[in-house]
């Protein structure tokens, strides 16, 4: 079926990167741009960024440009996000999801990171 | 960015009961507007996309309307499964943008 997988939690140190992974499965993985959300805890839904598996094309929300970096692996249908330079506000669930059309209609288990 | 702000921020209904959540969008959004279903510590399911048509595998008791700013989605007859948190987004953008949630309670 169709799935995405993430990687595991994570514990990191203020200024410290975080490189979560998101594994895609039972569907065609350069047909769909992949998105990332966080939630921190308690709290809404914050949209991070997309990539485009086929092309390598992303695009980041101005609050995280110069510190997101979405990369892939269309050999293993993997997409990757990582956050550098991190704060105490980064910690949060870390979700990547499919899009199709506008609508997030697959989304992977989520990332627990915490900086601390 | 598209400011999305649902109402109320939580609710309390019994089984069997219909309630109704609503998502407002600063702007005109036309029908470009989706609702999720999450449930605590898991990731959030696509319930509503268009506005009003429902995701594959979703009771029918699930409904959404609206268009351009103002949207709602509507529960009928409530099941134990339903109580949850509902959040609405909107795809109108290339920054998608999210409500800020309704957590539904059994009363």
């Amino acid at each position: 079926q169709v799935q995405l997988v993430q990687s595991g939690a994570e514990v990191k140190k203020p200024g410290a990167s975080v490189k979560v992974s998101c594994k895609a499965s039972g569907y065609t993985f350069t047909r769909y741009d992949l998105n990332w959300v966080r939630q921190a805890t308690g709290q809404g839904f914050e949209w991070m960024g997309w990539m485009n598996p086929y092309s390598g094309t992303t695009g980041y929300a101005q609050k995280f440009q110069g510190r997101v970096t979405m990369t892939r692996n269309t050999s293993t249908s993997t997409v990757y996000m990582e956050l550098s330079s991190l704060r105490s506000e980064d910690t949060a669930v870390y979700y990547c999801a499919r899009m199709d059309t506008g609508t997030l209609d697959v989304w992977g288990q989520g990332t627990t990171v915490s900086v601390s | 960015d598209i400011q999305m702000t649902q109402s109320p921020s939580s609710l309390s209904a019994s089984v069997g009961d219909t309630v109704t959540i609503t998502c407002r969008a600063s702007q005109s959004i036309s029908r470009y507007l989706n609702w999720y279903q999450q449930n605590p510590g898991k990731a959030p399911k696509l319930l509503i996309y268009g506005a009003s048509s429902l995701h594959s595998g979703v009771p029918s008791r699930f409904s959404g309307s609206g268009s351009g700013t103002d949207f709602t989605l509507t529960i009928n007859s409530l099941q134990p499964e339903d109580f949850a948190t509902y959040f609405c987004q909107q795809s109108s953008s290339t920054v998608c943008t999210f409500g800020q949630g309704t957590k539904l309670e059994i009363k």
